[in-house]
């Protein structure tokens, strides 16, 4: 089975522009979490999807939004980028109802903020 | 007070030698604890799961529970240059039981 994908890998942007990264779950995963992984925050949770409704949402701005697709492919936006909003984004799935048993991480997205 | 701490070391042990990396959490009605592993540049990787008090073992790998002190360790016997990372331990349940929280990270370096 392939694992989760994430596209792009590596993003440049610049401060107030917006971006969209995307996310594959594993096949038959019908729940996608999102998180930011930076060095002084380490990691934390932004939301999680599960059969396209936000099931649970971290504590970040509303610049950051998301939505998952009826083929379980998830988004994840963040509008009027900030210097801080530079971070790994990682996106996790899971196979089961109670999505926090297991997660697969894909590989993440490099977001630079000039 | 974050949900869930960690030393951030690093921790240094020699090749062969057992390490013991900790963790405490703040929600007393977590249910589900997890240990990953992140090497430098990649992504977070599961290696264990616990979710009642005691010991579980895996391979080299044993984690211990203890709810009462909300407490979760990971040991790592014998080990090997290759598992030089940081170990991120995260707790989901409790008050919002599908929300996941993970600590800062545990850098574990051992020694050849």
């Amino acid at each position: 089975k392939a694992g989760v994908t994430q596209t792009p890998r590596y993003l440049i942007k610049t401060r107030g522009q917006q971006v969209t990264l995307s996310c594959s779950p594993i096949s038959g995963h019908r729940s996608v979490s999102w998180y930011q992984q930076t060095p002084g925050q380490g990691l934390q949770f932004l939301f999680e999807y599960f059969s396209e409704t936000q099931r649970n949402k971290g504590n970040f701005p509303g610049r950051f939004s998301g939505r998952q697709f009826s083929n379980s492919r998830s988004e994840m936006n963040v509008s009027t980028l900030e210097l801080g909003d530079s971070a790994l984004y990682l996106c996790a799935s899971s196979p089961l109802d109670r999505p926090l048993l297991t997660q697969y991480f894909g590989p993440g997205t490099r977001l630079t903020v000039l | 007070q974050k949900e869930v701490e960690q030393n951030s070391g690093p921790l240094s042990v020699p090749e062969g030698a057992i390490a013991s990396l900790n963790c405490t959490y703040s929600d007393r009605g977590s249910q589900s604890f997890f240990w990953y592993r992140q090497y430098s540049g990649k992504s977070p990787e599961l290696i264990m799961s616990i979710y009642s008090n005691g010991d579980k073992e895996d391979g080299r790998f044993t984690a211990q529970l203890n709810k009462a002190s909300q407490y979760v360790s990971l040991l790592i016997r014998d080990s090997q240059p290759s598992d030089s990372a940081t170990y991120l331990c995260a707790v989901s349940g409790g008050y919002n039981f599908n929300k996941f929280y993970f600590g800062s990270g545990t850098k574990l370096n051992v020694k050849p």
